[in-house]
Parts: C-alpha cells; sequence; structure tokens
C-alpha cells in the first residue's frame, strides 16, 4: 500500500486565490512527522512546513498551512493568495519513527501535485 | 548560513562506468542523506550517513555506495552504470539529532547515462 497518497496529479489555480493541495498518508508508528516540500523546475525541493503527530495546533508558515486531520490520516497543504511563483511540483512527505531516539531520516514521498498559477 | 550544495550539478556518462557524486551539507548539519528522483520511480530513499557512518539504507542495489567524511561533507558512488540510474540525484542535510528535525535539500546533479 502506498504510504504517501496524493491525488492530484495537477491543478490550475487563479492568482490570488487560496489552494488546498491533498495528501493523505498511511502508518501504524504513533509518533511520525509531515513535511511538504516544493521543487521549482531548477531541481531544489524547498522546505515549506512540517507537522508532527502529537501536534495539537495545525502548523503554520506565512501563506501555508496545514489541515492535520488525524483521524483520517490527511495533511493537506492550504495556500492562500496564491502567487505567480508558487507555480511548481508539491511533494507531501512523511518520516515515521519520530519518537524514538534512533535517528530515521528515511522521508518517504508522495507522487507530488503539479501546480500551476494562472495570471 | 549557505545551504546544502551539490557538485556536479550536470552530468553525463555511459554505460559501465562510474560516478562520484558530492554534497556539503548546511554547517553544523551532521546528518546527509541521499534520494534519487525518477520520472517512472518518484523520490526514492537511498542512504542517510551520521558521523561517518551509515545510519539507514533504502533498497538499492551493492552498485549504490556512500561514505561521509569527518566534516560531514558526503560522497555518493555509482558503480557500472546503468540506464535507469539516469536520474535526478539530491542531497539533504539535518542536525540529525532527533527525527523532528526538518531535512534541507541541495540542488541536485542530473545524470545522464548513455
Amino acid at each position: 500500500a502506498q504510504k504517501i497518497t496524493q491525488t492530484q496529479p495537477g491543478m490550475f489555480v487563479q492568482e490570488k486565490e487560496a489552494v488546498t493541495l491533498d495528501c493523505t498518508y498511511d502508518t501504524s508508528d504513533q509518533s511520525y512527522g509531515l513535511f511538504w516540500y516544493k521543487q521549482p523546475s531548477s531541481g531544489e525541493m524547498i522546505f515549506l512546513i512540517y507537522q508532527g503527530s502529537y501536534d495539537e495546533q495545525n502548523a503554520t508558515e506565512g501563506r501555508y498551512s496545514l489541515n492535520f486531520q488525524k483521524a483520517r490520516k490527511s495533511a493537506n497543504l492550504v495556500i492562500s493568495a496564491s502567487q505567480l511563483g508558487d507555480s511548481a511540483m508539491y511533494f507531501c512527505a512523511m518520516r515515521e519513527g519520530v519518537g524514538s531516539n534512533f535517528g530515521n531520516e528515511k522521508l518517504t514521498f508522495g507522487t507530488g501535485t503539479r501546480l500551476t498559477i494562472i495570471p | 548560513k549557505a545551504g546544502v550544495t551539490q557538485t556536479p550539478r550536470y552530468l553525463i556518462k555511459t554505460r559501465g562506468q562510474q560516478v562520484t557524486l558530492s554534497c556539503s551539507p548546511i554547517s553544523g548539519h551532521r546528518s546527509v542523506s541521499w534520494y534519487q528522483q525518477t520520472p517512472g520511480q518518484g523520490l526514492q530513499f537511498l542512504f542517510e550517513y551520521f558521523s561517518e557512518t551509515q545510519r539507514n539504507k533504502g533498497n538499492f542495489p551493492g552498485r549504490f555506495s556512500g561514505r561521509q567524511f569527518s566534516n560531514s561533507r558526503s560522497e555518493m558512488n555509482v558503480s557500472t552504470l546503468e540506464l535507469g540510474d539516469s536520474a535526478l540525484y539530491l542531497c539533504a542535510s539535518s542536525l540529525g539529532g532527533t527525527a523532528q528535525e526538518t531535512q534541507y535539500f541541495g540542488p541536485g546533479t542530473r545524470l545522464l547515462v548513455l
């Protein structure tokens, strides 16, 4: 089974509108972390936002917020007031075993969503 | 603070050759992870090094190897290149002390195998 599922291969959004990118995950761990990265055409992965499984509040970073619904195992990224520079691939990723002392740096990525902002 | 750097940025090799890619982490970061990105398989974890020791490993053949130096810089080596090794290779660094820390990625090395 896929550990990270992103069901939207591509999205087109009008500039200045808000957009929600979907992500569902599958894990049996109680402690895990969820990440969103942005990958422009240049290839570099840019960290956007992090949500820990025990965090009670939804994470926010500027125009980015994470709609974390633990019971549904979803971690959707919300971008408010989209800009032309937001056009890129967006990846949801999970790290399991976050609560353990042993470092587990492995990130499991979804297949990504290509977001295109229309002027 | 300087970000993660990777060299070279682009590389063209032929089948059967070997290649070495380099990654310099953010200053103070002790963990370096490597990922392979292809259109068909997406982003896949190769391995992670922390304090010169391989701490995690993905499901890749033994042709893929790596190492980390005392200054935390890391190299990845692929021997006997195959056409399917053509990919964007990304490295990421983090402090490595706890698994809650964010990994910061470099710009990647685009490898083309002919």
